[in-house]
């Protein structure tokens, strides 16, 4: 079992410029979660979807971020434009949606905006 | 809403010493409650889970979870604490029905020689 695959690992990219954040779930796994870790703010969810369609996406920060999943075995995170403050750890998690809501987590990407 | 307090931020222990990190959550019905480790530059381990049954619940490593609804506290502890233990731990609770969980802040643990 690969677990939840996320790429890239790092990333490092100039303020103003586009990130795309990507997550592979476990397969059979039907809810997806995506989160954002800092020091400030700790680990806020920011989307989640149930069989490919988004639930509650409350948490997103503004409208330069934007989330996606065309299917059952992938899914995106854009931040368009990226700011300095977008610096953060993004994990990705999954689920079975008729589970007792155990969330496996992928590796997480850390982004740095300069 | 549902709300996970964790009070203590950093603990730190000595190797061997027993360990107990506390939990308390607003939520009211009976929660899906969760304990997770982060591990530096990881993501986040299951260490337990309580959702019914046995309000004391055994996960990996040699930890153990108490459930006190009377509390409205899910307090993580080990009786003795190694080296490789030295790590960030949540607590996070869930609904059931609703897929997502609330984590606590953390409580980031040392472990001292």
């Amino acid at each position: 079992d690969a677990g939840v695959i996320q790429s890239p690992r790092h990333e490092v990219t100039e303020m103003g410029q586009e990130v795309t954040l990507r997550c592979k779930p476990i397969s059979g796994h039907n809810s997806l979660f995506w989160y954002r870790q800092t020091m400030m703010r700790g680990l806020e969810l920011l989307i989640y979807f149930n069989n490919n369609v988004p639930i509650d996406d409350s948490g997103m920060p503004e409208d330069r971020f934007s989330a996606k999943m065309p299917n059952a075995s992938f899914s995106t995170l854009k931040i368009q434009p990226s700011e300095p403050r977008d610096s953060a750890v993004y994990f990705c998690a999954s689920s079975l949606a008729d589970g007792d809501n155990e969330q496996f987590f992928g590796p997480g990407t850390r982004l740095t905006v300069l | 809403a549902q709300s996970v307090t964790q009070p203590d931020i950093h603990i730190t222990v000595s190797e061997g010493a027993s360990l107990e990190l506390r939990c308390n959550y607003s939520y009211g019905a009976t929660p899906y409650l969760f304990w997770y480790v982060q591990s530096p530059g990881q993501g986040l381990q299951l260490l337990l889970k309580y959702f019914s049954g046995d309000t004391l619940v055994q996960g990996i490593k040699g930890f153990e979870a108490e459930f006190k609804r009377s509390q409205s506290s899910f307090n993580l502890r080990k009786p003795s604490v190694h080296w490789s233990d030295a790590a960030e731990y949540f607590c996070a609770v869930g609904e059931g029905g609703r897929r997502a969980l609330t984590f606590g802040s953390g409580t980031r643990l040392q472990v001292q020689p």
